[in-house]
């Protein structure tokens, strides 16, 4: 059950893209479709803004967007918005013959 | 509306128990698996433990296992964790998450507000 790895910060100025990688084994990511990204403002709780690899909740902006290559996914959040500052963690189903989920380290974006 | 109401956090001493509450609503609680995760102060989100729609099966971190007990009452739309022999590295905002109902695995979309459980003498 070892964390999955995130780095700890990215930054971009209003309006550039940035991406977020979280790099698993192939018993969690590399084995199912079922990785979450969520984000977090300080104080709050966590916030569902992409599940299944790659779907959007209604009411999460197109701006993000998620996709998975061998045990690694990845978070794009195009058109960086000052609001988008925030933590954002990836969690995949990490299970086979049992029902556990694995969180990411964490990354702290920066709107510089 | 999906609302989980997280409460029973506060000061506790080393060794001692705690028991956390989950107060679910706007959807059919017994459809879904229900999760616990836990934030220490200033770290990462950790998940701590998985109980079925029916209660049949329980998963815990390995930190936990042994301390902790995940149990459910789906006629009260209710999700527990019951915290024994607390230590100092158990202090966390505690957050009750909605999993996956039938068919699907994926993590949980919908948290609750969280409730702080601090562990100290």
């Amino acid at each position: 059950q070892s964390a999955l790895t995130q780095p700890r910060s990215v930054s971009g100025s209003p309006g550039q893209s940035v991406t977020i990688s979280c790099t698993g084994t192939s018993s969690d990511i590399g084995a199912y479709k079922y990785v979450s990204w969520y984000q977090q403002h300080p104080g709050k709780a966590p916030k569902l803004m992409i599940y299944d690899v790659s779907e959007r909740p209604s009411g999460v902006p197109d701006r993000f967007s998620g996709s998975k290559s061998g045990n690694t996914a990845s978070l794009t959040i195009s058109g960086l918005q000052a609001e988008d500052e925030a933590d954002y963690y990836c969690c995949s189903y990490a299970g086979s013959n049992t029902f556990v989920y694995v969180f990411g380290t964490g990354t702290k974006v920066t709107v510089v | 509306e999906v609302q989980l109401v997280e409460s029973g956090g506060g000061l506790v001493q080393p060794g001692g128990s705690l028991r956390l509450s989950c107060a679910a609503s706007g959807f059919t609680f017994s459809m879904y698996w229900m999760t616990w995760v836990r934030q220490a102060p200033g770290k990462g989100l950790e998940w701590v433990a998985n109980i079925k729609q029916d209660g049949s099966e329980k998963y815990y971190v390995d930190s936990v296992k042994g301390r902790f007990t995940i149990s459910r009452d789906n006629a009260r739309n209710s999700l527990y964790v019951q915290m024994n022999s607390l230590r100092a590295d158990d202090t966390a905002v505690y957050y009750c998450g909605r999993g996956p109902s039938w068919g699907s695995l994926t993590p949980p979309h919908y948290w609750g507000q969280g409730t702080l459980v601090t562990v100290s003498s």
